[in-house]
């Protein structure tokens, strides 16, 4: 079963933790993305990686880390410095040709609480 | 600066009806414009998609018109049901750097009612 799996769903954490995100796809897909989702909202680009051990800041970075080690993984660490980090996580990939129907496909998001 | 606009914010339709959901953008180097559905708690799925050389696709229920000179383009949900009902976001993707990247809308919360 080919797809995207992000864990875990759901994430609680305090105030002043560090939290990671994982995200895992077995599409052979180059592109890698993190959108964060409030309510009512559109979904904000985080970061993305075209390649493996290469990564780019989106609209939102400040606050937010992620690593590009291998190509099926891209965790997003959401630090202490992020200062509302309550939002829904999505997690996307692309195949990264650039060609027509090289579209993003989501995983099914990881919804963080700070308590 | 919100590079993709789409409105209605919120959207109640009979089921039968037509839903029309309607989206603009400025950067006419965007090459592609894919329409995305997601349900609640989940992630958007990709519904349908044109290029800005088409002026319509359609799929099923589902349709694409697109408007190049008006940089415009709508979703139109023929037969709407009320397993329609989601959230709908429109988006464009890039080019240049991050040319991959993909600018969505704030999303229509459609509702169907029975």
């Amino acid at each position: 079963d080919g797809g995207i799996t992000q864990s875990p769903k759901y994430l609680f954490r305090k105030e002043g933790q560090n939290v990671t995100l994982s995200c895992e796809q077995n599409l052979n897909h180059d592109a890698m993305y993190w959108y964060r989702q409030d309510p009512g909202q559109g979904l904000r680009l985080i970061y993305y990686s075209q390649i493996v051990n290469d990564f780019q800041k989106g609209d939102i970075a400040e606050g937010y880390s992620v690593s590009r080690e291998k190509k099926e993984s891209f965790p997003l660490t959401v630090t202490s410095a992020q200062k509302n980090p309550t939002a829904f996580y999505l997690c996307a990939s692309s195949p990264g040709t650039g060609q027509f129907g090289d579209t993003q496909y989501f995983g099914p998001g990881t919804r963080l609480t700070v308590l | 600066q919100q590079q993709v606009k789409q409105s209605p914010q919120s959207l109640i339709v009979q089921k039968g009806g037509i839903s029309i959901i309607n989206c603009a953008y400025e950067n006419t180097a965007f090459d592609y414009f894919p329409w995305y559905q997601q349900f609640p708690g989940k992630g958007p799925a990709l519904l349908i998609a044109i290029r800005p050389d088409v002026s319509e696709k359609k799929e099923g229920r589902f349709t694409i018109s697109f408007n190049k000179s008006a940089k415009q383009f709508s979703l139109h949900i023929m037969d709407s049901q009320p397993g329609d009902s989601a959230t709908y976001f429109c988006a464009a993707r890039g080019a240049g750097t991050g040319a991959n990247n993909l600018f969505f809308g704030t999303g229509t919360r459609l509702t169907v009612i029975p």
